[in-house]
């Protein structure tokens, strides 16, 4: 059973810089995992910002950057915002048959 | 814009069985992968099973092989989950997602599902 760990929960200052983290228990995190991040607000859908590792959607603000950093996927985030307050979820894909959901990081901002 | 819209969540007794739809708009259904995600009542994320954009290949988590099976129409742009001989661990929000195998690009705002014991 593969398990997928992030920092369970951080704080960060407003115009502050924070990093998340995303550790495999198989070993260290390559990009040939295509760590995905999602972010995730109290009553709604969780919403896409980064795949493959540090790749973007049109909708991805700059501030939000992805990589792999020490044997871990890593998603910082630059200048936070109030509105960047929620649950960041990583992802790594094992194999078609294993995909595999970090338990999150609730990221409060104050 | 890409819609994604689940129906068919509920309250079902233990060992019943339930099918949810998530209807698709705003892209080329039948180009993507879809993906089915659950989370369970205030936990995370847990992914479910996967399709390939044709229908070819089914994949699933280990926990639910042989109880739910994903499946597509690319004529109506929809994609199912039957669900078989459910558990109480079963209850969560079903989201659907769309991507290719290692993306999950976006996402419906869920059916939630209850199996009652």
């Amino acid at each position: 059973q593969t398990v997928v760990t992030q920092e369970p929960s951080l704080t960060v200052s407003p115009g502050g810089t924070v990093t998340l983290t995303c550790a495999s228990s198989t070993g260290p995190v390559t990009t040939g995992y295509f760590p995905n991040w999602f972010q995730q607000k109290p009553g709604q859908a969780p919403r896409s910002l980064i795949f493959a590792t540090s790749s973007k959607h049109s909708w991805t603000p700059a501030r939000f950057s992805g990589s792999v950093l020490g044997g871990k996927a890593a998603l910082t985030l630059s200048d936070v915002q109030p509105e960047d307050e929620a649950e960041y979820y990583c992802l790594l894909y094992f194999g078609a048959s294993q995909v595999v959901f970090g338990g999150g990081t609730k990221l409060t901002v104050l | 814009q890409v819609q994604l819209v689940e129906s068919g969540g509920g309250v079902v007794q233990s060992g019943g069985s339930l099918r949810l739809s998530c209807s698709a708009s705003g892209f080329s259904f039948s180009g993507y992968g879809m993906h089915w995600v659950r989370q369970a009542p205030g936990k995370g994320l847990e992914w479910v099973a996967s399709i390939r954009f044709d229908g070819s290949k089914n994949y699933y988590t280990d926990s639910v092989k042989g109880r739910f099976a994903i499946s597509r129409d690319n004529l109506k742009d929809t994609l199912y989950l039957q669900m078989n001989s459910l558990r109480p661990e079963d209850t969560a929000v079903y989201y659907c997602a769309n991507g290719w195998e290692q993306r999950f690009d976006n996402w419906g705002q869920g059916t939630p599902v209850t199996v009652s014991s």
